[in-house]
């Protein structure tokens, strides 16, 4: 257990409104990252942070935007969502060891945008 | 830029019987790491193996196995004597500097009793 949560589990929203999706750790690790799941591209980085305040953009960050204003907490923010925004969402965080670097991940969050 | 193609989009077979689940890799990186997880029908994602790029050592662990090969660029993936609780979606996927992890487009395996 990597002690990550995620919340809500499930959403469902209509166009346009915006949505909030939240990832909590309990460890203080640094690394954190949110990616979305969809069927026939496996999972793909959105957005991800390597502190607080410090946060990067993935390869899908259109119409997202991320802030972590606590090591603890790594919030995923759709504007205005899309129906292109149905997905999974996953957060995760990256656990060192002595040789590298490994991400552990959340429950999840199915998110639909009628 | 990295990327990870399993080929494989579905595979089926019967319990008991051994099946490996590919995986090829592309990276300019010399220093890169390989990773398997493993999504059950309940959801999560699993994290089964890392491999760093200069250890290619073959792994195993019980009735899993992997086979890491750097002159082909794969990380292959074998079940051996399959079980019902191995059905799953299976995803490889690499990583080289940044902790940004690239991910296959997964396998799902079925086995059937």
């Amino acid at each position: 257990d990597a002690g990550i949560t995620q919340s809500p589990r499930h959403k469902v929203t209509e166009t346009g409104t915006p949505v909030t999706l939240r990832c909590h750790q309990t460890e203080n690790h640094r690394y954190m990252y949110w990616y979305r799941q969809d069927p026939g591209h496996g999972l793909r980085l959105i957005h991800y942070s390597y502190g607080v305040k410090d946060t990067d953009k993935g390869e899908v960050s259109d119409g997202y935007s991320v802030s972590r204003s606590k090591t603890e907490d790594f919030l995923l923010t759709l504007e205005s969502a899309t129906s292109s925004q149905t997905s999974v969402y996953f957060c995760a965080i990256s656990v060192a060891d002595a040789r590298a670097d490994t991400q552990y991940f959340g429950p999840g969050t199915r998110l639909t945008v009628l | 830029a990295q990327k990870v193609t399993q080929a494989q989009t579905e595979i089926s077979v019967v319990e008991k019987e051994d099946v490996t689940l590919d995986c090829v890799y592309e990276t300019r990186d010399t220093t890169y790491y390989l990773f398997w997880y493993k999504q059950p029908p309940s959801g999560e994602l699993v994290f089964l193996i890392r491999r760093n790029s200069f250890d290619e050592q073959n792994e195993i662990s019980g009735r899993y196995s992997w086979n890491f090969q750097k002159s082909t660029s794969s990380f292959n993936f074998t079940i051996t004597a399959s079980q019902v609780v191995d059905s799953a979606v299976y995803f490889c996927a690499s990583q080289a500097g940044a902790q940004k992890l690239v991910f296959g487009q997964g396998t799902r395996l079925t086995i059937n009793p």
